[in-house]
């Protein structure tokens, strides 16, 4: 059965400070991961979506990056509006994903 | 704006009664995800659909049970609702039922059991 364990689950940065949130995965066969950012109350919005091992994708602060094991999402700078809880993702073959219990990030100003 | 559209944003109930939660998946998505949230809990994968036919099946209790129709709409059926129900009900889409494929998610219905 698929695992995925992030770590650590609550991170609290101040504004500026880089970090790096882990997600570690243990599956029959990497179909890719996915790196969602989840507001309370909301749904999961689609941030990046990583295939092979040393794949990397950006977005503004953020930046994913794919080992055989792990994937890493670099938080460069970060502001209060980056404070969310992250959610990484494995997908089965039949397409549904299984989550990781999420790292919430806390920007302070 | 994800494109996923689910009614009703929030729903209080009581204990013993049955809920219908509906998804609209993105224009062109196939298949259909149920996922449940609770306080302080992950995502839970309930159940999966594609082009109308059941595909995958996580966790979802034998009081549940969900449907996609032929216009690819799909409802969440909860019945004798217990007060451990409580939770957030996402639905979820994609193009296809195939891993890789990206998951986009509504915002969710809250349901409050009473």
């Amino acid at each position: 059965e698929d695992q995925v364990t992030q770590s650590p689950e609550a991170l609290r940065l101040q504004e500026g400070e880089s970090s790096s949130l882990n997600c570690s995965y243990t599956v029959s066969g990497l179909r890719g991961l996915f790196w969602y950012r989840q507001d309370p109350g909301k749904g999961p919005e689609f941030l990046f979506t990583l295939y092979s091992a040393g794949e990397e994708k950006e977005k503004e602060r953020l930046k994913a990056t794919l080992t055989k094991k792990e994937s890493f999402l670099h938080i460069t700078a970060p502001k209060p509006e980056d404070s969310a809880t992250y959610l990484c993702a494995v997908p089965t073959l039949e397409g549904k994903s299984t989550f990781g219990d999420g790292t919430t990030l806390t920007v302070k100003p | 704006d994800s494109g996923v559209t689910q009614t009703p944003k929030h729903l209080i109930t009581a204990t013993g009664q049955r809920v219908t939660l509906r998804c609209s998946p993105r224009s062109g998505d196939l298949s259909v995800y149920w996922y449940q949230q609770s306080l302080d809990q992950g995502l839970q994968f309930l159940i999966q659909y594609y082009n109308g036919e059941e595909r995958a099946k996580g966790n979802i209790l034998e009081r549940f049970s969900a449907q996609q129709f032929p216009d690819l709409h799909s409802e969440l059926n909860l019945s004798s609702l217990e007060l451990g129900d409580s939770a957030l009900y996402f639905c979820a889409s994609s193009v296809v039922a195939a891993s890789g494929n990206t998951i986009y998610f509504g915002e969710g219905s809250w349901l409050t059991v009473v």
